[in-house]
């Protein structure tokens, strides 16, 4: 049974650019959670998405946004790339209102130079 | 704002002793809190969760205690193994079922031969 599965795993952007990052969940959740992690920070939640609407929202400005697809499957975009948008981004899913544990995904690593 | 915060970014043991991890959290209302463990290059992995209506949660190997007086959580690891070697993090659920984790900073923790 395959896990949470994300890509890439690594890129590089420039400022000024667009990035899309996409999430397969593990297999039967409903929901998917993004979260922001920084070098040596904690990760930080973003948005969550069910049934192919944004659910709840962290505090990340509008340049970040989401698509979750009837499969359950999920994308992260990010416009107007700042060099402050460079960390790991994990993706999690879960079954939608059970806080249980969250299944991470192992991260796609964004370089914004 | 709320916040989770940890009291030592770094802590190293000797292969075999129990190691604790400690953590602080400010929102008296939370309801849920999770560990989870990072290794390099990887996501977060669940460990052990605990309800605000409990103060003491055992593992295999690990136990979480809350004291909600204090506003404090623990991870106590027993027998510290290598492969124990990882960023600790606590998280909190701010509201049940939300699945919206605040996380802390994070403790390295590394295992001496």
């Amino acid at each position: 049974d395959a896990g949470v599965t994300q890509s890439p795993t690594h890129l590089i952007k420039t400022r000024g650019q667009q990035v899309t990052l996409r999430c397969s969940p593990k297999s039967g959740h409903d929901t998917v959670s993004w979260y922001q992690q920084a070098l040596g920070q904690g990760p930080q939640f973003i948005f969550q998405y069910y049934e192919e609407e944004e659910r709840q929202r962290g505090n990340f400005p509008d340049r970040f946004s989401g698509h979750q697809f009837p499969n359950y499957s999920s994308e992260l975009n990010v416009n107007a790339l700042l060099l402050g948008d460079s960390a790991l981004y994990l993706c999690a899913s879960s079954f939608q209102g059970r806080t249980g544990e969250l299944f991470f995904g192992e991260g796609s690593r964004l370089t914004v130079l | 704002g709320e916040s989770v915060g940890l009291h030592l970014p770094t802590l190293s043991v000797q292969e075999g002793d129990n190691s604790i991890i400690n953590c602080a959290y400010s929102n008296s209302a939370s309801d849920y809190f999770i560990w989870y463990k990072q290794e390099s290059g990887k996501g977060p992995q669940f460990i052990i969760d605990i309800r605000s209506n409990m103060d003491k949660r055992q593992g295999q190997r690990v136990t979480v205690l809350l004291n909600k007086t204090v506003k404090h959580l623990s991870l106590q690891i027993a027998a510290t193994q290598p492969g124990d070697s990882a960023v600790y993090f606590c998280a909190e659920d701010l509201i049940q079922g939300a699945q919206k984790l605040v996380f802390g900073q994070g403790t390295r923790l590394t295992i001496n031969p």
